[in-house]
């Protein structure tokens, strides 16, 4: 069936540094790819969204890469600091009104 | 603004035993949906509704029962508790249309003995 996954649950940085998270996905027909954040013990939260007929929104240190061909998500955040520490989601609206499909999630650890 | 707000914060049930998991929004969305998340399992989809009287199952509706009288509460009743149903429970709310941006709830811990 349609899925969206991750390539790495796990992903530690230093203070600081720039992270990378990325997600692939398989549903060609998905309106929108969206991000969460999800700090221990709370709800996911959003972060940032992109509509398919776009390759890239940028945000407040956030960046969302959209490679259609390949079908991969990528969220870049900028001088990642210790409040970044949490999981992070990627979602997709399959075009079935407000129905999302999430990936497993990437845990991101800031090294101070 | 209080959001998307869900009761109780923990529940422990024995097997057999029904409950009702309350979500309340006061951001008057149409959307209101339930996910339960398991370790490693990501969020799964359970059952939503698209407004008053209105709702549908998602990935994994079996075991649970939602209604939707109004438009800011969306429970969620487990009939007859099973362990498999141990798990966080989220409920979550949006406009209709757009990129389907849910607001979540703090989230409910459900343990089934």
């Amino acid at each position: 069936g349609e899925s969206v996954g991750l390539h790495l649950p796990t992903l530690s940085v230093q203070e600081g540094d720039n992270s990378i998270i990325n997600c692939a996905y398989s549903n060609s027909a998905s309106d929108y790819f969206i991000w969460y954040k999800q700090e221990s013990g709370k709800g996911p939260q959003f972060i940032i969204d992109i509509r398919s007929n776009m390759d890239k929104r940028q945000g407040q240190r956030v960046t969302v890469l959209l490679n259609k061909t390949v079908k991969h998500l990528s969220l870049q955040i900028a001088a990642t600091q210790p409040g970044d520490s949490a999981v992070y989601f990627c979602a997709e609206n399959g075009n079935a009104g407000n129905m999302l499909t999430f990936g497993g999630g990437t845990r991101l650890m800031v090294k101070p | 603004n209080a959001g998307v707000t869900q009761t109780p914060k923990f529940q422990v049930l024995k097997t057999g035993q029904s409950m009702t998991l309350q979500c309340a929004q006061d951001m008057n969305h149409e959307y209101m949906s339930w996910y339960r998340q398991d370790p490693g399992m990501g969020l799964r989809l359970i059952h939503y509704s698209v407004g008053a009287g209105i709702t549908d199952q998602g990935e994994v509706p079996n075991g649970y029962n939602v209604s939707r009288s109004t438009t800011e509460d969306f429970p969620l009743r487990l009939l007859s508790a099973a362990p498999s149903q141990t798990s966080v429970y989220f409920c979550a709310s949006s406009l209709l249309g757009g990129s389907g941006e849910l607001f979540f709830g703090e989230g409910s811990r459900l343990t089934v003995l």
